[in-house]
């Protein structure tokens, strides 16, 4: 099983600030097989990133994705209100499909 | 526009099978991956299993053995089965599309295990 493990568990930032959110691998992630996904409260997630690089369609490109390997990183260049949220990163490059443990990024 | 909506008994007892229909509407269950996924209320996402149209499945090994995942690619229905249920299977579950990420979710349903 792949663990990933997100940090910080809490990010606490104004809008327009810059929001770096960290996803780690336990091992090495094939093909960089790696997807971040956005959830409100009450609702269900939206796909953001694939493949660790690749925004979804319709995504803005505020909301950029990047790593290999072990560690990957999910970048809002300026957070705006509808962005605060939590954030999940998944992979798929082993059978076992894993979440990570979740980002929440809250207004400071 | 694709559209997917879960449904199903909201409460089900202990030991008992979790039954739930994912409806498909606005496209087709050809060609792609269909998966679940569940959240206990105020925790992270847990991938269940996922299914192909042609039928072929895999599994989260920690529920292997008491989940089905199935299609019906004729009414272009998705459907779960969980067996054995205890209170650690409360959660809202989803039903989606892959397609390198779940590009289309259900809008979740909440499934509450209790006597």
């Amino acid at each position: 099983e792949i663990v990933l493990t997100q940090s910080p568990g809490t990010l606490s930032l104004s809008p327009g600030d810059r929001a770096t959110l960290s996803c780690r691998a336990s091992q090495s992630v094939r093909n960089n097989y790696l997807v971040w996904y956005q959830q409100k409260l009450g609702q269900a997630p939206r796909l953001l990133i694939y493949r660790a690089s690749n925004r979804a369609t319709g995504i803005p490109d505020r909301f950029s994705g990047s790593g290999s390997g072990t560690d990957f990183t999910l970048t809002i260049s300026r957070l705006e209100p509808e962005d605060f949220a939590v954030y999940y990163c998944q992979q798929h490059g082993s059978s076992f499909w894993t979440f990570g443990q979740g980002t929440k990024v809250e207004i400071k | 526009q694709v559209q997917l909506q879960e449904s199903g008994p909201g409460l089900v007892k202990p030991s008992e099978t979790l039954s739930l229909t994912c409806t498909l509407s606005g496209g087709s269950i050809n060609n792609y991956y269909w998966t679940w996924i569940r959240q206990p209320p105020g925790k992270g996402l847990e991938w269940i299993g996922y299914i192909y149209y042609n039928g072929n499945t895999n599994y989260n090994p920690s529920l292997n053995s008491r989940v089905t995942i199935s299609v019906d690619t004729s009414k272009d229905l998705l459907s779960l089965r969980l067996s054995s249920v205890t209170a650690a299977d409360t959660a809202v579950y989803y039903c989606g599309r892959w397609n390198e990420g779940v590009d289309y979710w259900g809008r979740g349903t909440l499934v509450t295990v209790s006597s």
